[in-house]
C-alpha cells in the first residue's frame, strides 16, 4: 500500500528556513516524478514543485522560485522541500503527492500534509 | 499563470445528480483532473484525464469535457459525497480550479 508520510513543518519566523520531508513507501519511488502542493488556511490547493524520478528535472511556481529548492533521495525513499526566506504567505499545510505516468502532473496519492507557519 | 473558474459553492438533494463545472481558455483542448478533499483529509483524485476513474472511485462519479469547460458529474449523490472539489490541469505547470464546496441536503 502506497504512504507518504510528511514532517518537518512548525512555526517560523519570517525570513527563516524549514525542510520538510515526505518519506514514502509501498511503491518504487524512484519510478515517480513526486510533487509538493500547498493549501493555506481556509483556501484551495497550489502545486509548489515538482521534480523527476532520478531528481534530474525540477520545477516550481514562480512565486518560490529562488526561495524553495525540491530534492529527493532515492536510497532513502525520500522527498524533500528546503525552504528559505519564507514568507507571511507560505503559511500553509504542505503535501507531498505521487504523479501518475505521463507527464499530466496528476496526482493519485496524498500525503497527510504538514503545517508550516509563518509568523513573528 | 492559467486560470481555472469554479463555482465557490453548490447544494443538491441526497438521490440527486450534482454537476460541477470548471472553465478556461481552450480548456477543451488540454486534460482535466478532478480531485476530492473531505474537512481535515488530504485531497483524493476521483477522475484523470477527462474522465477515467482511478480504482476504487464508484462509478457515480463521472466526467467530461468540451470547448471551455470541464464538468464533474456525481449521480446519485449521497451524503458522504459532501466535499470540496477540486479541478486540475496542465498549462505549462499545473493549475487548480478554486474549488467548489458540495453541500448534500
Amino acid at each position: 500500500e502506497v504512504h507518504l508520510v510528511e514532517s518537518g513543518g512548525g512555526l517560523v519566523q519570517p525570513g527563516g528556513s524549514l525542510r520538510l520531508s515526505c518519506a514514502a513507501s509501498g511503491f518504487t519511488f524512484s519510478g515517480y516524478w513526486m510533487s509538493w502542493v500547498r493549501q493555506a488556511p481556509g483556501k484551495g490547493l497550489e502545486w509548489v514543485a515538482n521534480t523527476k524520478d532520478d531528481g534530474s528535472e525540477k520545477y516550481y511556481v514562480d512565486s518560490v522560485k529562488g526561495r524553495f529548492t525540491i530534492s529527493r533521495d532515492n536510497a532513502k525513499n525520500s522527498l524533500y522541500l528546503q525552504m528559505n526566506t519564507l514568507r507571511v504567505e507560505d503559511t500553509a499545510v504542505y503535501y507531498c503527492a505521487r504523479e501518475i505516468p505521463g507527464g499530466q502532473v496528476w496526482l493519485d496519492y496524498w500525503g497527510q500534509g504538514t503545517l508550516v507557519t509563518v509568523s513573528s | 499563470s492559467y486560470d481555472l473558474s469554479q463555482p465557490p459553492s453548490m447544494s443538491v438533494s441526497p438521490g440527486q445528480t450534482a454537476s460541477i463545472a470548471c472553465s478556461g481558455d481552450k480548456l477543451g483542448n488540454k486534460n482535466v483532473c478532478w480531485y476530492q478533499q473531505k474537512p481535515g483529509q488530504s485531497p483524493v483524485m476521483i477522475i484523470y484525464q477527462n474522465d477515467k476513474r482511478p480504482s476504487g472511485i464508484p462509478e457515480r462519479f463521472s466526467g467530461c469535457i468540451s470547448a471551455n469547460t470541464a464538468t464533474l458529474t456525481i449521480s446519485g449523490t449521497q451524503a458522504v459525497d459532501e466535499a470540496d472539489y477540486y479541478c486540475q490541469t496542465l498549462d505549462g505547470k499545473p493549475a487548480f480550479g478554486g474549488g467548489t464546496k458540495l453541500t448534500v441536503l
